[in-house]
C-alpha cells in the first residue's frame, strides 16, 4: 500500500527551541495533515492542508504543503512543555478516499 | 461533552474471547473509521464506512468485523481474540464528500486492549 515516510522518529530538545518535521511520500497527495497524539489520547487535529505551496499556521505551529505535492512539513517554534507528544502527518492521495498516516514523531522536551 | 466516545476505555480479555469495541460520535459525520495503532507503527485502518449501508475493509481487516448500528455508532468486534491484536484502538469521523473538508477525521479517545 501506500507508504508515508516521517522523520524524524524522536526528537529529544531544549525548552525555546524551535522544532521540524517532514513527511515524504513517491504518490502525488492531495491533502497533508497534521495530527498531535498525546499520551492516553486520540490524535487531535492540528493543521489541514489542501494546496500545493499552501503555508498555514496554527498559533506556534506552522505547516507547508509541498510544491512537488509530495511531501509537508511542520515546524514548531519556540518549544513549551506541553508540546510534548507524538505528531503524526497524514495525506490523501490522488483518487483514494482515505487518509495515509505516517509513523509519527516523538517529541520529547528538556525543561 | 466529547464529540466521539468510545467504550471500553480500557478491556483485558482472554485468548480466544469475543470482544466488542464500540464508537458513538454527535458530529453528524456520515463516515467512520476504525484504526489500530501499535508502538512504532502509526495507524493502520482496519474498517470504515461512508454511510449506514456501506462497509469497507481496511488494510488489517483480518480477525476484525465492524456494525453500523446507525450513522452515530461503529461497533468493532474481535470474533476471536489472540494476544497480536493487543493494541490501540481508535474509532474516527470524517463529514461525508459534500463538505469540502470531507477527509478531516476526527479521533475518539481510544480502547486500550490486552488479549492474554
Amino acid at each position: 500500500g501506500q507508504q508515508l515516510n516521517q522523520s524524524p522518529q524522536s526528537m529529544f530538545i531544549q525548552e525555546g527551541e524551535d522544532v521540524s518535521m517532514n513527511c515524504t511520500s513517491s504518490s502525488i497527495f492531495n491533502t497533508w495533515l497534521w495530527y498531535k497524539q498525546d499520551p492516553g489520547e486520540g490524535p487531535v487535529l492540528l493543521i489541514a492542508l489542501y494546496k500545493a505551496g499552501e503555508l498555514t499556521s496554527n498559533g506556534r505551529l506552522t505547516a507547508q504543503f509541498g510544491i512537488t505535492r509530495k511531501d509537508s512539513f511542520l515546524n514548531i517554534s519556540a518549544s513549551i512543555p506541553s508540546d510534548v507528544g507524538i505528531y503524526f502527518c497524514a495525506g490523501q492521495f490522488r483518487g483514494a478516499q482515505k487518509l495515509v498516516f505516517g509513523q509519527g514523531t516523538r517529541l520529547t522536551i528538556n525543561p | 461533552d466529547a464529540d466521539v466516545t468510545q467504550t471500553p476505555r480500557n478491556r483485558i480479555t482472554k485468548t480466544g474471547k469475543r470482544i466488542m469495541l464500540e464508537c458513538s460520535q454527535t458530529k453528524g459525520h456520515d463516515r467512520m473509521y476504525w484504526y489500530r495503532q501499535d508502538p512504532g507503527l502509526g495507524l493502520r485502518l482496519i474498517y470504515y464506512s461512508f454511510d449506514v449501508k456501506d462497509i469497507n475493509k481496511g488494510e488489517i481487516s483480518d480477525g476484525y468485523s465492524v456494525s453500523r448500528q446507525a450513522q452515530a455508532k461503529f461497533s468493532l468486534s474481535l470474533e476471536s481474540a489472540i494476544p497480536n491484536q493487543t493494541a490501540l484502538y481508535f474509532c474516527a469521523t470524517s463529514p461525508g464528500t459534500m463538505h469540502s473538508s470531507y477527509n478531516e477525521q476526527f479521533f475518539g479517545p481510544g480502547t486500550r486492549l490486552t488479549v492474554l
